[in-house]
């Protein structure tokens, strides 16, 4: 049971353009939803994360959207550029679960010139 | 500053052989976890440890084992190598155990059972 769905798996932006990827979740006991992002050969990194508290978080040209009554949040890459050619993975937290993360399944971005 | 390192990065083994692969971390984190990574299906939770002597069961535990004698180290053990298990494992480690802690993860071990 994915209690994480994330879509597209997928995506192609032109260079300059905005991606956007989205999670949905099922468990309404998650309180922290990171965003990981991979290069090929290298293991996730953690690239920006929110809590529900907040419906917004922006850092740089990457911005975690979140909706909680819709149980959705999403990433979008501003002015998307080759380099953040990567697979991205959106995840989730609860509380007394410690520090185990839900992922999603990832979607493979691609930034064409 | 090494981070996570995980050895080794590929490793080719037969039906029915049993390894270890090695995670070793020098941040000094409390928490230390082992993920599999398969196609389509995300990375998901094998088992993770909270403090050296502590481990627990993840998502998918079956034909792992696992120990946590020291802070640094948190090896992975295959018993009895199933084709299933053909798969990319990455290790991780937090400070602590408290949920919304940056994971850090290695570079994964790249493991095919024939």
């Amino acid at each position: 049971q994915q209690q994480v769905k994330q879509s597209p798996q997928s995506l192609i932006v032109q260079k300059g353009g905005i991606s956007i990827i989205n999670c949905a979740y099922e468990n309404t006991a998650f309180d922290y939803f990171p965003w990981y992002q991979q290069f090929p050969g290298k293991g996730p990194a953690l690239l920006i994360a929110i809590r529900p508290d907040v419906s917004e978080k922006k850092e740089g040209r990457f911005t975690i959207s979140f909706n909680k009554s819709a149980k959705q949040f999403s990433l979008h890459i501003m002015d998307s550029q080759p380099g953040d050619s990567a697979t991205y993975f959106c995840a989730a937290t609860y509380p007394g679960g410690g520090n185990k993360l839900t992922f999603g399944t990832g979607t493979q971005l691609k930034v064409e010139l | 500053n090494a981070g996570v390192t995980q050895t080794p990065k590929f490793q080719v083994l037969k039906t029915g052989q049993s390894m270890t692969l090695q995670c070793a971390q020098d941040m000094n984190h409390e928490y230390m976890s082992w993920y599999r990574q398969d196609p389509g299906m995300g990375l998901r939770l094998i088992h993770y440890s909270v403090g050296a002597g502590i481990t627990d069961q993840g998502e998918v535990p079956n034909g792992y084992n696992v120990s946590r004698s020291t802070t640094e180290d948190f090896p992975l053990r295959l018993l009895s190598a199933a084709p299933s298990q053909t798969s990319v494992y990455f290790c991780a480690s937090s400070y602590s155990r408290s949920g919304g802690q940056p994971q850090h993860f290695g570079d994964g071990t790249r493991l095919s059972i024939l």
